[in-house]
């Protein structure tokens, strides 16, 4: 059975900090990871996906990488601001798992002014 | 460009009353459907997935049901509610294989 694991479960920093989100995946034969922000009381918006060919994608101050042999997946936030402050998910979709998404449980993010 | 429609946003519901929310995709069509539950302060839990109309898996046994009547709807339904069917009701849609999820915004049900 594949697994999902977020550590830290929550995390502060100071505004304008770089920080790191760490996402660990348990079944190597992943089709592609997907990181996602929820804010408080709404749905998922996604931030990036990466496939397995890839090591990393980028999009603004966010920066994913995957390393599927470590079973390891980052997401890099640069400069951090108030408004980046949510709960991140990570997910991965596998290729033994039909089309079904097995998530991580989430670090919520607050980034203090 | 895809998009998801999910409602309504936010119900509350008496014990024993029945239950239907919708969500319906634009702009692609035979897509993989899901319904998502996420209680308060817990993770995402998949109840239903759909690949194609008329083709409903459930992940879990509860007392919801789902149908999948025309390719882009996909409705989550209950004959009578219960207070644990409280919480969080995500619909998503996918391609096959490489492609990414999109969320719909969500739907908050309380049952009281």
């Amino acid at each position: 059975k594949q697994e999902v694991t977020q550590i830290p479960a929550a995390l502060s920093v100071p505004e304008g900090e770089n920080l790191v989100l760490n996402c660990s995946f348990t079944d190597s034969a992943i089709y592609n990871l997907q990181w996602f922000r929820q804010d408080p009381g709404k749905g998922l918006t996604s931030l990036l996906l990466i496939q397995s060919s890839q090591r990393e994608q980028t999009s603004g101050r966010l920066n994913a990488s995957l390393d599927k042999s470590s079973g390891r997946s980052t997401l890099y936030i640069a400069a951090s601001q108030p408004g980046d402050s949510a709960t991140y998910l990570c997910a991965g979709r596998y290729w033994n798992a039909g089309n079904m998404l097995t998530f991580g449980g989430g670090t919520r993010l607050m980034v203090k002014p | 460009s895809q998009t998801i429609h999910q409602w309504p946003a936010t119900l509350v519901q008496p014990v024993g009353s029945p239950l239907s929310l919708e969500c319906t995709v634009e702009g692609t069509s035979n897509p993989n459907l899901y319904w998502y539950r996420q209680a308060a302060g817990r993770g995402l839990q998949l109840l239903f997935y759909s690949v194609g109309i008329g083709q409903i898996s459930s992940e879990v046994p509860q007392n919801l049901s789902a149908s999948r009547p025309q390719d882009r709807q996909f409705i989550l339904s209950s004959k009578k509610l219960l207070l644990s069917d409280s919480g969080f009701y995500l619909c998503a849609w996918s391609g096959a294989g490489r492609y990414g999820y999109t969320f719909g915004s969500g739907t908050r049900l309380t049952v009281v």
